[in-house]
């Protein structure tokens, strides 16, 4: 079993609609709780980040951490053809060599359709 | 700014020839991680440079891979004798090592190597 589990999709939805994207996660050790976009042949970039349980909203886009479940979300409000990408969740622990180590989902190949 | 490069950013080669793939890091990121992207497997780490040392090579899946790091800056990714098994996306991403908060990781495009 992987650490993050993440639905590949691919998520087809047509403009305006409202988009939520999950993962779940094994290790309880994890701090910080990203989503990270990705363009087609480009590298991932980070959307946002949460740490520990809770919300967080910025503009159109809402990210929720429930670590008693191991679960986090993203929501997209409103959604647009320019939110077509993948979406891939990350989650992040502080190891022994004092760095935060990074482990990534699988991504969720989002659709939009005007 | 400028952001993180790689070269090539296309690879065709043929098994059992090797490769190298390079990675320009944001200038005064301190840590460098490499990654490999293929369908099916995500995105799986490699190594981690801190400044020109690899405290964390965990991710290397043989000891055909290695990877070197020179004036805490140019990051360059050996393959030996590739395998079609090789044939992925390789990423790079730099940070700034930042403590207390979230180190956020910057990527570079990536290379696509294709192993025939």
């Amino acid at each position: 079993q992987k650490e993050v589990e993440q639905d590949p999709g691919p998520l087809s939805v047509p403009e305006g609609a409202i988009v939520s994207l999950n993962c779940t996660y094994s290790n309880s050790a994890f701090q910080y709780f990203m989503w990270y976009r990705q363009y087609s042949r480009k590298g991932p970039e980070l959307l946002m980040y949460t740490y520990s349980s809770g919300n967080k909203e910025d503009g159109r886009f809402t990210a929720q951490v429930d670590k008693s479940s191991k679960y986090i979300s993203l929501f997209i409000r409103d959604s647009q053809p320019s939110d077509s990408a993948t979406y891939l969740c990350a989650m992040s622990v502080r190891v022994s060599g004092g760095y935060q180590k990074v482990t990534f989902g699988i991504g969720t190949k989002l659709q939009v359709i005007p | 700014g400028a952001g993180v490069s790689q070269s090539p950013s296309n690879k065709v080669t043929e098994k059992g020839k090797d490769v190298e793939l390079r990675c320009d890091p944001i200038s005064g990121h301190t840590a460098l991680y490499w990654y490999r992207q293929s369908l099916g497997q995500g995105l799986e780490f490699l190594i981690y440079f801190q400044g020109n040392s690899a405290p964390d090579k965990s991710g290397l899946p043989s000891d055909r891979f290695s990877a070197e790091r020179t004036g805490g800056s140019v990051s360059t990714l050996t393959i030996q004798r590739t395998q079609q098994e090789d044939s992925a996306v390789y990423l790079c991403a730099s940070s700034l090592e930042l403590a207390g908060t979230l180190d956020t990781q910057y990527f570079g495009p990536g290379t696509r190597l294709t192993v025939l």
